[in-house]
């Protein structure tokens, strides 16, 4: 296993710019989380794919987020018109299987930080 | 709906000395419960993990936890801590139809010499 790989590993914008990250899965996994972390928090469930059905969202995920998996291999979360609320660490794990208790492989995320 | 607390943001021990960290979840339903370790600058990691069967798991680095379903609890220990185990610890539980973890909000533990 290569790990899951997540770019960039920082962003720094300001108020009102669009970014993009993306998370590449370790291969063959068939299951890719988006998660959220802020500072004094755990990871807070964004969305979820299997393969390249995205099948779950939170309510965290306004329409201002929007999430891709083409072809169910790496995966892209963009975020229009920042706010500086969006500032958070974003994570992205991977697994395979279709059990729910499997062990999650978590990237080392994308740190936003909008001015 | 499911729930975790973790009790203590912030928990010191001396080298040695053991580990204890604390969580409880809330789930209408038998539940998985997970340990992930976060270290600075990497992503986080299963420590251990609780389906079904034997209530006391075995985790990496020497960690273990016991699930108590009349508490409702999932205590992370290790008998004697290593300056390499500071870091932050969170616990997860997933039940039901719920297709992903809900995390608590982290233990970060301190390892004095």
């Amino acid at each position: 296993d290569t790990g899951v790989s997540q770019d960039p590993r920082h962003k720094i914008t300001k108020r009102g710019q669009n970014v993009t990250f993306r998370c590449d899965p370790i291969s063959e996994h068939n299951r890719l989380y988006w998660y959220r972390q802020t500072l004094g928090q755990g990871p807070e469930f964004l969305t979820y794919f299997q393969n390249e059905a995205q099948l779950e969202k939170s309510r965290l995920l306004s329409d201002r987020f929007s999430a891709e998996r083409p072809k169910g291999s790496f995966s892209t979360l963009e975020i229009q018109r920042t706010e500086q609320g969006d500032s958070a660490m974003y994570l992205c794990a991977s697994t395979r299987g279709g059990q729910f208790n499997e062990k999650l492989f978590f990237g080392s995320g994308t740190q936003l930080s909008v001015l | 709906a499911q729930s975790v607390t973790q009790l203590g943001s912030h928990v010191s021990v001396s080298e040695g000395a053991l580990v204890l960290l604390r969580c409880n979840y809330s789930s209408s339903v038998p539940p998985y419960l997970f340990w992930y370790v976060q270290y600075p600058n990497q992503g986080l990691q299963l420590l251990l993990k609780y389906t079904t069967g034997a209530t006391l798991v075995k985790g990496i680095n020497g960690f273990e936890a016991e699930f108590k379903k009349s508490e409702t609890s999932f205590h992370l220990t290790k008998p004697s801590a290593h300056m390499s185990d500071a870091a932050e610890y969170f616990c997860a539980v997933s039940s039901g139809s719920a297709r992903q973890l809900t995390f608590g909000s982290g233990t970060q533990l301190t390892v004095l010499p």
